[in-house]
């Protein structure tokens, strides 16, 4: 498959680590966050959504926490597998109704060491 | 597989060419949004449709169109292509295109511009 953004911050972890994925987004207008994978080939696949009145939210093996005071959002996979090893991308949706689409970081390249 | 289709899958085609990039949504959906992904730029929002119309626009340029069909499915229209349009255009529909609607995205399509 083709690569995305060859140039990208990689993470490398050991499989069955926990891997914790960072983003920083700049408008405190952002009222809706979301976290993307991208697996080489293939489209941005959704994983997990938090809304700006809570800080934290949980599924299945991965947690978003939402720190409104630094614009800081993080992603956490527990016990990481081969098959996390992707491009992750935050993406935040401004509470505007004259604009309705995503606005993407720049991704962050998971690697899972075997 | 989210349940976006687009087609073709890849694209070569020279400069000052056109192209047609065909999406259709997941069943159900009546809101349609492409976005570009270049190595350079990330994920670009361009335009999103709603129900046949338009309903925002990004970084779209003027020799991009897009169109939403009674049927629902889009196209998008590239017109006097350049090598810096080469990318990988991806389709994404949602519910209802609402601020905090989910958007699926498609497998992409990718155009190379010679």
């Amino acid at each position: 498959g083709e690569s995305v953004g060859l140039h990208l911050p990689t993470l490398s972890v050991q499989e069955g680590d926990n891997s914790i994925i960072n983003c920083a987004y700049s408008n405190s207008a952002s009222d809706y966050f979301i976290w993307y994978k991208q697996e080489s080939g293939k489209g941005p696949q959704f994983i997990i959504d938090i809304r700006s009145n809570m800080d934290k939210r949980q599924g299945q093996r991965v947690t978003v926490l939402l720190n409104k005071t630094v614009k800081h959002l993080s992603l956490q996979i527990a016990a990481t597998q081969p098959g996390d090893s992707a491009v992750y991308f935050c993406a935040e949706n401004i509470g505007d109704t004259g604009r309705r689409a995503l606005t993407f970081g720049s991704g962050t390249r998971l690697q899972v060491q075997p | 597989d989210s349940g976006v289709t687009q087609t073709p899958k890849h694209l070569i085609t020279a400069t000052g060419q056109r192209v047609t990039l065909r999406c259709s949504p997941r069943s159900g959906d009546l809101s349609v949004y492409w976005y570009q992904q270049s190595l350079d730029q990330g994920l670009q929002f361009l335009i999103q449709y709603y129900n046949g119309e338009e309903r925002a626009k990004g970084n779209i340029l003027e020799r991009f169109s897009a169109q939403q069909f009674p049927d629902l499915h889009s196209e998008l229209n590239l017109s006097s292509l350049e090598l810096g349009d080469s990318a990988l255009y991806f389709c994404a529909s949602s519910v209802a295109g609402g601020l905090r609607d989910t958007q699926y995205f498609g497998p992409g399509t990718r155009l190379t511009v010679l």
